[in-house]
């Protein structure tokens, strides 16, 4: 099984603290994703990365910053975290031109910010 | 740019009973992907069905079924003989193929809180 992994599944930090959210996939997936998840508005794209050391914004890339140095892992770093970003945070990955496979996705990381 | 919209917050239903989920989205495109995702409470998101636009056929996964009116850009999700286990949160997303590189990028509804009572 495919199988994406996020390194917490619960997190606190302290407002202004840098955090860095991890996400490792084991199947060789150039794409990857990081989308933040909110009660009432669904689903919302922070960055994506289709390859090695790229990256692009998404919907709401404010205040985030990601890193891709491996293909199999795709951080994501809040630089001085505020009590906004208190969110649940979800990594997805797929192949690229495989639209009917859709995403893998991670069971999430829940970040309260204090 | 494309939106999904997901008119019903909660819906609740009794085991057995069958429940349809409604999703409209707003798209220029004319070869495109839908999906419906269901979240557990364990949150991992497990991909319901899918359906390519350019099939009329709607797509069926056991007790899962959807009604897609493409002319009408609306994608319901009909689910019958429910289950305890169908409880869950349920998303609606769209997806734009792309021919050259990049990513396809998956566009969510704000998600449909389905409960399943006994």
């Amino acid at each position: 099984d495919v199988k994406v992994t996020q390194s917490s599944r619960y997190l606190v930090k302290r407002t202004g603290e840098k955090v860095f959210l991890e996400c490792v996939q084991d199947m060789d997936h150039e794409n990857m994703f990081w989308y933040r998840q909110d009660p009432g508005l669904g689903l919302r794209l922070i960055y994506f990365s289709y390859d090695v050391k790229m990256k692009e914004k998404g919907d709401i890339p404010e205040g985030y910053s990601v890193s891709r140095e491996k293909k199999e892992r795709f951080s994501l770093i809040l630089e001085s975290a505020s009590t906004n970003q208190t969110s649940m945070y979800l990594c997805a990955s797929t192949v690229p031109h495989a639209v009917i496979y859709g995403y893998t996705f991670g069971s999430g990381t829940r970040l309260t910010v204090v | 740019a494309q939106t999904v919209t997901q008119s019903q917050p909660e819906m609740s239903v009794q085991e057995a009973e069958t429940v349809t989920l409604s999703c409209t989205y707003d798209t220029s495109e004319n070869n495109y992907y839908l999906f419906w995702y269901k979240q557990p409470p364990s949150r991992q998101m497990i991909l319901v069905i899918r359906q390519e636009a350019y099939k009329q056929q709607n797509a069926t996964e056991n007790r899962f079924s959807v009604n897609f009116q493409k002319a009408a850009k609306s994608f319901s999700l009909k689910i019958s003989d429910s289950q305890l286990g169908d409880t869950a949160m349920y998303f609606c997303a769209f997806m734009k193929p792309i021919t050259q590189g990049g990513s396809e990028k998956l566009v969510f509804g704000k998600g449909t809180k389905l409960t399943v009572n006994p």
